[in-house]
């Protein structure tokens, strides 16, 4: 089995820079993926295949990956950013789709 | 645009069963799975199984495999998932989320989500 691992937590100010980790020894040799949940609400990709930005995701959302940790950085945060932020990704075999634990983003 | 729409909450005892339906818009599902992914309350996501409406596949997370079936009708495009011998640990929404598959396999993620099944498992 492979895990992802997440900070429970990160805060930032409004305006400021927020950077969510995702550490994992799967990302060394597949794509991360990242989710916006805002409470009450179903997941919203943000991020898919390490950097692209779906159509409609705010540019200042990005993604990055190096070796076994994917980042999902939020320029310019803003209040309605405050969410849960999952990463997500596949394993080598199909019954491995994995999500990490998520990091509460709040914005204060 | 591609849209599910799941049934409603359900509320059932410890060992029955519940099935939840996901209904989808587009029908073109050749390189599209259907799966499923929940979330008991205040914890994160965990995927539980997927189907692949063109070839009937489907893929379950070991956890699920014994007590988790999940199938597609074509006719009126909607997945099912069923789970069996229901605890109080299985109280959680449900989602059901599009798989998209490119590069072999290599691309695998999740959109878009339906809006969630809440199963509530009580005496």
């Amino acid at each position: 089995s492979f895990v992802l691992t997440q900070p429970p937590s990160v805060s930032v100010s409004p305006g400021q820079t927020a950077r969510i980790t995702c550490s994992g020894e799967v990302l060394a040799k597949r794509y991360a993926y990242w989710y916006q949940q805002k409470s009450g609400q179903a997941p919203v990709l943000v991020i898919h295949e390490d950097n692209k930005r779906p159509s409609g995701i705010p540019d200042r959302f990005s993604g990055s990956s190096s070796e076994t940790v994917a980042t999902l950085t939020i320029s310019g945060t803003q209040v309605d950013d405050e969410a849960d932020y999952y990463c997500y990704s596949t394993g080598f075999i199909s019954d491995q789709r994995i999500f990490g634990g998520g990091t509460k983003l709040t914005v204060l | 645009q591609e849209q599910l729409v799941q049934s409603g909450a359900e509320v059932k005892k410890p060992g029955a069963s519940v099935k939840v339906s996901c209904k989808a818009s587009v029908i073109t599902f050749s390189n599209y799975d259907i799966n499923w992914v929940r979330q008991a309350p205040g914890q994160g996501l965990e995927w539980v199984a997927g189907v692949n409406p063109y070839t009937s596949s489907t893929v379950y997370a070991q956890k699920f495999q014994d007590r988790v079936t999940v199938t597609w009708d074509t006719s009126i495009t909607t997945a099912y998932m069923e789970m069996s011998s229901l605890t109080s640990e299985d109280t959680a929404v449900y989602y059901c989320a599009r798989g998209l598959r490119r590069g072999g396999g290599n691309v695998y993620y999740f959109d878009p989500w339906g809006q969630g099944t809440l199963v509530t498992v009580s005496s």
